[in-house]
């Protein structure tokens, strides 16, 4: 079965850190691009990061540039989050989702999605 | 950025009916076009990309239209199981923007 499973959330101070580990399953993980998908209580979806298959090109959204770092380890089926100068407004639940392509190199959408790990901001 | 508009914001139906969900784009974005569905407390489940394509195991009903700036998601004849919150995504430019969300409730 193709999965994601994401781990790390949980109650952080301002400022804090944290890291999210998102482990795959069922699928060849190092030909899959993979991105960070984060939704606020009550809010909508907004897009985190982004990291290509051989980690050569990584994007972030500019709420979280400087403060996020996203990496992978294909040895793993792992892709990992840490999440430096943690703010209230980080606190929301956190997914990983798999870019779908049918094309080389061009993202529909993401086709698979972990049940998302919570992160609350808080002192 | 590239904002995505969906239009109603709140939609209430009845089973068996049709109906029409439309995403407007800030500028185009050729047919780089995905529709979600998320049930409250579940992840996000891929329903339409490529404005039209339908994913695998996604049922008939749903269809999706539209390129450039302007998209429809359509639920042909609504089932009990399609009330959800239904987000629209552009992936033709980073960042990949969300559309604020349908949310589609039982009349």
């Amino acid at each position: 079965e193709v999965q994601l499973v994401e781990s790390g959330g949980g109650l952080v101070q301002p400022g804090g850190s944290l890291r999210l580990s998102c482990a795959a399953s069922g699928f060849t993980f190092s030909s899959y691009s993979m991105n960070w998908v984060r939704q606020a209580p009550g809010k909508g979806l907004e897009w985190v990061s982004y990291i290509s298959s051989s980690s050569s090109t990584i994007y972030y959204a500019d709420s979280v540039k400087g403060r996020f770092t996203i990496s992978r380890d294909n040895a793993k089926n792992s892709l990992y989050l840490q999440m430096n100068s943690l703010r209230a407004e980080d606190t929301a639940v956190y997914y990983c989702a798999r870019g779908h392509s049918v094309v080389r190199g061009v993202i529909l959408a993401f086709d698979i999605w972990g049940q998302g790990t919570m992160v609350t901001v808080s002192s | 950025d590239i904002q995505l508009t969906q239009s109603p914001s709140f939609l209430s139906a009845s089973v068996g009916d049709r109906v029409t969900i439309t995403c407007r784009a800030s500028q185009g974005i050729s047919s780089y076009l995905a529709w979600y569905q998320q049930k409250p407390g579940k992840a996000p489940k891929l329903l339409i990309y490529a404005a039209s394509t339908l994913q695998s195991g996604v049922p008939s009903r749903f269809s999706g239209s539209g390129s450039g700036t302007e998209f429809t998601l359509t639920i042909s004849s609504l089932q009990p199981e399609d009330f959800a919150t239904y987000y629209c995504q552009q992936l033709n430019s980073y960042p990949p923007t969300f559309g604020q969300g349908t949310r589609l409730e039982i009349k």
